[in-house]
């Protein structure tokens, strides 16, 4: 199947740093949506991307739908300890009556004190 | 509360031995989804069901099998567990209807932590 190439793998920063990460695929996707995890559960939505070219920001964070469909890109600023966790990207096409959803690899992010 | 459960949450077992991990949602949603998750792999999905009696396969079925009899009940099997079986497994739901709501409002469970020896 597809897969999403998610950069960095892991990021180490300081507390109040700001964070990039992207994800980029070689296939068009309809929506890319940005999810993070906590240690011990499951992935939790963070934010929605439908249209190329969008920007979408959701307190702290913003996401863009690249203009291509091919890529995406999450910011975190002022990062704080509670953003340490994995944040994957996933992206949908729509088949029809289906619809699929792809995982990016993930990005560890550790926010030090 | 909305809410997706998944039993058990820990599992060791042995090579060849037949096991069922259950998921269940109370949201009446019509989408479910099994993914297992890998280090540097992500999650990929296993199968999912779009509604009762329907349900096809993800990017890595082999070796599991689903059943979709309830709307809220979407077990995976594992007939012969394999050690390459050993990952963390996630069950998701979300409304199956057009439009944005669809996947990406997916509701994750806890995970299913199994290793198989």
């Amino acid at each position: 199947g597809q897969q999403l190439n998610q950069s960095p793998q892991s990021m180490f920063i300081q507390e109040g740093e700001d964070v990039s990460m992207n994800c980029t695929s070689s296939s068009i996707f309809n929506t890319w949506l940005w999810y993070k995890q906590d240690p011990g559960e499951g992935p939790v939505l963070l934010i929605a991307l439908y249209k190329a070219g969008e920007l979408t920001s959701n307190g702290r964070l913003t996401a863009q739908f690249g203009i291509t469909r091919k890529d995406s890109f999450l910011n975190i600023s002022a990062s704080i300890p509670s953003d340490v966790g994995i944040y994957f990207c996933a992206g949908q096409v729509e088949t029809g009556t289906a619809s699929k959803l792809t995982f990016g690899t993930g990005t560890r992010l550790q926010v030090t004190l | 509360e909305a809410q997706v459960t998944q039993n058990p949450r820990y599992l060791i077992t042995v090579t060849g031995k037949k096991l069922t991990v259950t998921c269940s949602q109370n949201m009446n949603h019509e989408y479910m989804s099994w993914y297992r998750q890998d280090p540097g792999l992500g999650l990929r999905q296993i199968y999912y069901s779009m509604n009762v009696e329907v349900t096809d396969k993800g990017d890595v079925p082999e070796g599991y099998k689903v059943s979709r009899k309830e709307k809220r009940n979407f077990p995976l099997i594992l007939e012969s567990p394999s050690p390459n079986q050993t990952s963390l497994y996630f069950c998701a739901s979300s409304f199956g209807g057009g439009g944005p709501d669809r996947q990406e409002t997916q509701y994750f469970g806890p995970g299913t932590r199994l290793l198989v020896l």
